[in-house]
């Protein structure tokens, strides 16, 4: 079994619409846990934290389930430019030399 | 501020000849990390550092060195190329590598397309 394992996709979704990410992560050791937005043929850039309590920045909601080794993201009212792979992240140990990335779900926004 | 910088940004390489890829950041960053990204796997982790003069290996390190010989540069030498190490490779830094406060949040260099014929 992978250690982050995400929603294969792709999603293809209109403008508008709610799209909701699952991720999968099978160290229950595991402390620190980030969703990172990749453009087509660019780096990696954080999105945001993801945090026990679950947390919210505008239009995404990050949900973590530590019971079930889940996290997810929800993103409401898509724009075109939310079009992109979203990686789920997870660092085991609190140490960032051991980030481990899931293979990301694209999302394509259509008008 | 240049955050991350990676050259070359592209590099095509004949079987068994060597490189270096450069990582510079100028965030004083402690923790530095090399990552090749190839479909369908995710990004996987080759080498890292948590500071000057300081390396250990990630996932995936044969065929690739590093060194860290001062706080802002981090390069990643491939010794002799194989067409399996044809990837993307990234170039990340953090503040440091450990901490729920937002300090291992990771900063990514443009990334470097290799490709080995």
């Amino acid at each position: 079994r992978k250690e982050v394992e995400q929603d294969p996709g792709p999603f293809n979704v209109p403008e508008g619409a709610t799209v909701a990410f699952n991720c999968t992560y099978s160290n229950s050791a595991s402390q620190s846990f980030f969703w990172y937005r990749q453009d087509c043929r660019k780096e990696p850039k954080l999105l945001m934290s993801v945090y026990s309590s679950g947390n919210e920045d505008g239009r995404f909601t990050a949900q973590l389930n530590r019971a079930s080794q889940y996290i997810s993201l929800l993103i409401r009212d898509s724009k075109l430019s939310d079009s992109a792979t979203y990686l789920c992240v997870v660092n085991p140990f609190n140490y960032g030399q051991n980030f481990v990335f899931g293979p990301g779900t694209r999302l394509s926004v259509l008008p | 501020n240049a955050g991350v910088t990676q050259t070359p940004k592209f590099q095509v390489l004949k079987t068994g000849q060597s490189m270096t890829l450069q990582c510079a950041q100028d965030m004083n960053h402690e923790y530095m990390s090399w990552y090749r990204q190839d479909p369908g796997m995710g990004l996987r982790l080759i080498h890292y550092s948590v500071g000057a003069g300081i390396t250990d290996q990630g996932e995936v390190p044969n065929g690739y060195n590093v060194s860290r010989s001062t706080t802002e540069d981090f390069p990643l030498r491939l010794l002799s190329a194989a067409p399996s190490q044809t990837s993307v490779y990234f170039c990340a830094s953090s503040l440091s590598g450990q901490g729920l406060s937002g300090a291992n949040v990771l900063t990514f260099g443009a990334g470097s397309r290799l490709t080995v014929l």
